[in-house]
């Protein structure tokens, strides 16, 4: 089955920028979510194929997809944003249609 | 405002059985796909099980196929997940989630489910 891989872990400075990676083959031609996940609380959209937001989701948050790489970018980066994130892609004629990253904490220094 | 809510985890035996419920609300359920997606603990997430808006479609992950059966009440807007033949592997955080062209939005807050003798 289709395998996303992620960094365990990316630290970041307050107001700086943080890019979360997700590989995969030829992900670029594949539509990629994203979620953001609190310690203790369910996950949340926070991109969706590929670098649209939900409403709500500060635009801080932003996405791009191409060739084996996706990648998630947090900018202006604030406490609150401290938390785990997954990636995601959808293959519906698949006999594992969907598919997570296998997630990254970002740390907030 | 659209809204998940699981209950009917606890403690279970290894090759006991259990029924999840997930009760929606603040859209129409029956135009949705609906999954269930577990979280052992500090593991990742992982797809369970979907269901077609009909429930004329059902599809499982390979770990759960023939122990586990997703269905649906369209009447009572509730989303439900039969487990049987337990297995101290399916201790997770189970959570139900709305799905729209590929992507989870929302979820529930997760219900608890420990298997353990």
């Amino acid at each position: 089955s289709y395998v996303l891989t992620q960094p365990p872990s990316v630290s970041v400075a307050p107001g700086k920028t943080a890019k979360i990676t997700c590989g995969g083959n030829n992900i670029g031609s594949k539509g990629v979510h994203w979620y953001q996940q609190k310690p203790g609380q369910a996950p949340v959209l926070v991109i969706y194929y590929d670098g649209d937001r939900p409403s709500g989701i500060p635009e801080r948050f932003s996405g791009s997809n191409s060739g084996n790489t996706a990648t998630l970018t947090i900018s202006r980066v604030e406490a609150g944003d401290e938390a785990d994130y997954y990636c995601q892609v959808w293959d519906n004629g698949s006999d594992h249609p969907y598919v997570f990253g296998t997630g990254t904490k970002v740390t907030v220094l | 405002e659209v809204q998940l809510v699981e209950v009917g985890g606890g403690l279970f035996q290894p090759g006991g059985s259990l029924r999840l419920s997930c009760v929606a609300s603040g859209f129409t359920f029956s135009n949705y796909w609906m999954h269930w997606v577990r979280q052992a603990p500090g593991k990742g997430l992982v797809w369970v099980a979907r269901i077609h808006g009909d429930g004329s479609n059902t599809q499982y992950a390979d770990s759960v196929k023939g122990r586990f059966t997703i269905s649906r009440d369209n009447a009572r807007n509730r989303l439900y997940l039969q487990m049987s033949r337990l297995r101290v592997e399916d201790t997770a955080v189970y959570y139900c989630a709305r799905s729209l062209r590929g992507r989870f939005d929302p979820w529930g807050q997760g219900t608890l489910v420990t298997v353990a003798s």
